[in-house]
């Protein structure tokens, strides 16, 4: 099945860097949004975006919606332990009744204490 | 509140079996999700379900199907499972369609022997 860009594969930083990662697509999508997967655990939402151009702040985490529709990046800053984890965007197209959701590959994150 | 339950948490068939996974969507919400999650990848969209009815399908053989009940609830039909159809099965819910935030649920592991 069809799956978003997504990049890098894995990081893996010291505590207290700052993170970034983006999620590209060739399919124009109506909102972006960015999970984050612990082992054995469903997906939680991060961070929302629905508008084009969209710069949006959840404490540590910044998202940004490309101006495109295209693409996304998520930015973490000073990062702790408990970041550790893997992140996955996901981007909706959806218009009438039709809805559909497409994830990336995912980044596995890693932090060095 | 009590998040999005799912049941079993684990299942082993043997190929060619047929499965029923079962999901309950968060309190007041209205509309379900499926999607299937191989070891690796990020989560594959199967199956949107609103109001009973179905909003989106991914790219999923007729295999697979589902259904919504009265009470929002719903059901996740494999038939003739192969060996491929191992992954972890997460539901989601949200209130609405389209672009409503949509919150997993811990997901159903599956393994076909």
């Amino acid at each position: 099945g069809q799956q978003l860009n997504q990049s890098p594969q894995s990081m893996f930083i010291q505590e207290g860097e700052d993170v970034s990662m983006n999620c590209t697509s060739s399919s124009i999508f109506n909102t972006w949004l960015w999970y984050k997967q612990d082992p054995g655990e469903g997906p939680v939402l991060l961070i929302a975006l629905y508008k084009a151009g969209e710069l949006t702040s959840n404490g540590r985490l910044t998202a940004q919606f490309g101006i495109t529709r295209k693409d996304s990046f998520l930015n973490i800053s000073a990062s702790i332990p408990s970041d550790v984890g893997i992140y996955f965007c996901a981007g909706i197209r959806s218009g009438g009744s039709n809805y559909k959701l497409t994830f990336g590959k995912g980044t596995l994150l890693t932090v060095n204490p | 509140d009590a998040g999005v339950t799912q049941s079993p948490t684990h299942l082993i068939k043997t190929r060619g079996q047929h499965v029923t996974l079962r999901c309950s969507p968060i309190s007041g919400h209205k509309s379900v999700s499926w999607y299937q999650q191989v070891l690796g990848q990020g989560p594959q969209f199967i199956f949107q379900y609103y109001e009973k009815e179905e909003r989106g399908r991914g790219n999923f053989p007729d295999r697979f199907s589902a259904r919504q009940f009265p009470n929002y609830s719903s059901e996740l039909n494999v038939n003739a499972l192969l060996l491929g159809d191992s992954a972890l099965y997460l539901c989601a819910s949200s209130f609405g369609q389209g672009r409503d935030t949509q919150y997993f649920g811990p997901g159903t592991r599956l393994t076909v022997l």
